[in-house]
């Protein structure tokens, strides 16, 4: 069973591009969290997603910043026009159920550098 | 503001030793306390921590929660170079609707170095 899936390893973007991080969740888990690490800080929540919803963005910054997991496929972490602060590394993390039981496992995260 | 802290924020040991790293909280609605070893690379969960004063083992690590004091501690006894990582410390918070997830508040870490 192979562990949460994150691509690409490493992203390098200039100021206003647009980057697309992708997760790929551990078989069985439907439940997808998102996470920013940004330098010497700890890791932050970002948004929380189940197949086809949104359940809980509350750590998303309000622009540019867009997160889906559709029917089929991986979750996929957007962001527009990115800026230098927007550097950092991001993590995907999925689990199996919602009972309050179940921890979360983390992928190996992506290590985005806005140039 | 819900926050976990972390002390200390690195630590410096020769192999052999042992180590306590501490976390406190303040947050709302607590749910459940997790630990997690980051070395360079994905989080790997350790330990979860739901009731006070039941002490979690694994190997050379053991954790437990204080509810009342609101934190807790992770030993590491005979320390190994292997340990060498940082250990982040979240708490779980509930959704809306009461049910426990893996939304978590991390502090940000001891860095624990371990000398040969």
């Amino acid at each position: 069973n192979a562990g949460v899936m994150q691509n690409p390893r490493h992203l390098v973007r200039r100021r206003g591009q647009e980057a697309r991080l992708r997760c790929s969740p551990m078989k069985g888990h439907s439940h997808v969290y998102w996470y920013r690490q940004l330098p010497e800080e700890g890791l932050k929540f970002m948004v929380y997603l189940q197949k086809e919803n949104i359940i809980d963005e509350s750590g998303m910054p309000k622009e540019r910043f867009s997160a889906e997991f559709p029917k089929e496929g991986p979750s996929i972490l957007r962001i527009q026009q990115v800026v230098r602060g927007d550097s950092a590394a991001y993590f995907c993390a999925s689990s199996p159920v919602e009972r309050g039981r179940s921890e979360a496992f983390f992928g190996q995260g992506t290590r985005l550098t806005v140039v | 503001e819900d926050k976990v802290v972390q002390s200390p924020l690195s630590l410096v040991v020769h192999e052999g030793d042992t180590v306590t790293l501490n976390c406190s909280y303040e947050v709302t609605n607590f749910r459940s306390l997790l630990w997690y070893k980051q070395e360079k690379k994905a989080p790997t969960f350790l330990f979860m921590l739901t009731s006070s004063g039941i002490e979690k083992k694994s190997g050379r690590l053991s954790s437990i929660l204080d509810k009342k004091e609101l934190f807790s501690i992770l030993n590491i006894t005979a320390t190994q170079t292997g340990d060498s990582a940082v250990y982040l410390c979240a708490v779980r918070l509930p959704m809306n609707y009461g049910g426990a997830t893996n939304k978590l508040i991390f502090g940000t870490g001891t860095l624990l170095a371990v000398q040969p």
